[in-house]
């Protein structure tokens, strides 16, 4: 079983382009997470998705990023207009459907996103 | 809201030393608890966890205790190995597929 995967592993950008993050879950998971981890410190929830719907937001940036999981397809994020701030590495996780409990989060090896 | 709290690193040592890295966590009910590790240039996975008050998670010789009245999980490890040479993340989440809160991270130098 494939685990968590995340392209590009490393992605650079000049200040202003448009950044594309791919995650694609562990085969039969429907939870994906996605964290940012900025330089020397620890990750920060950014949103929660399940397929077609964004569950929690609440650490998203308002203005510029994005994200969606769609029905077919890897969860991508989506950052506008980027800007230095915004290199960092992003990770990805997902856990199972349902049940009661902790399902557990596993992690994707993350995209080290660089802007220039 | 949430929050973790733990020792700021690095932490060096020598091989087969004793390691302590103190976590504590602020949240309301009751939280499962999580050690993260991070080897260079890879994603974060699972050490070990707790869901309840006085679990203890182990794996790999590392050992914490889920302590509610100090509101702590310090892990713990005999004796490391340079291969022990990480960074460990404390965590917490408060339901079933919640986000994990996560503290700053500690960075282990183990030399030989």
């Amino acid at each position: 079983n494939a685990g968590v995967m995340q392209n590009p592993r490393h992605l650079v950008r000049r200040r202003g382009q448009e950044a594309r993050l791919r995650c694609s879950p562990m085969k039969g998971h429907s939870h994906v997470y996605w964290y940012r981890q900025l330089p020397e410190e620890g990750l920060k929830f950014m949103v929660y998705l399940q397929k077609e719907n964004i569950i929690d937001e609440s650490g998203m940036p308002k203005e510029r990023f994005s994200a969606e999981f769609p029905k077919e397809g890897p969860s991508i994020l989506r950052i506008q207009q980027v800007v230095r701030g915004d290199s960092a590495a992003y990770f990805c996780a997902s856990s199972p459907l349902g049940g009661g409990g902790y399902n557990e989060q596993f992690f994707g090896p993350g995209t080290r996103l660089t802007v220039l | 809201g949430n929050s973790v709290t733990q020792m700021e690193g690095p932490v060096t040592l020598s091989e087969e030393a004793f390691l302590t890295i103190n976590c504590t966590y602020t949240a309301t009910g009751y939280p499962s608890l999580f050690w993260y590790v991070q080897y260079p240039g890879e994603g974060l996975q699972l050490l070990l966890k707790a869901t309840k008050a006085d679990d203890k998670g182990s794996n790999k010789g590392f050992e914490a205790t889920y302590r509610k009245e100090t509101t702590s999980f310090h892990l713990e490890k005999g004796s490391v190995q340079v291969s022990d040479s990480a960074v460990y993340f404390c965590a917490l989440t408060r339901a079933a597929g919640n986000k994990l809160t996560f503290g700053g991270g500690t960075r282990v130098l183990v030399k030989p």
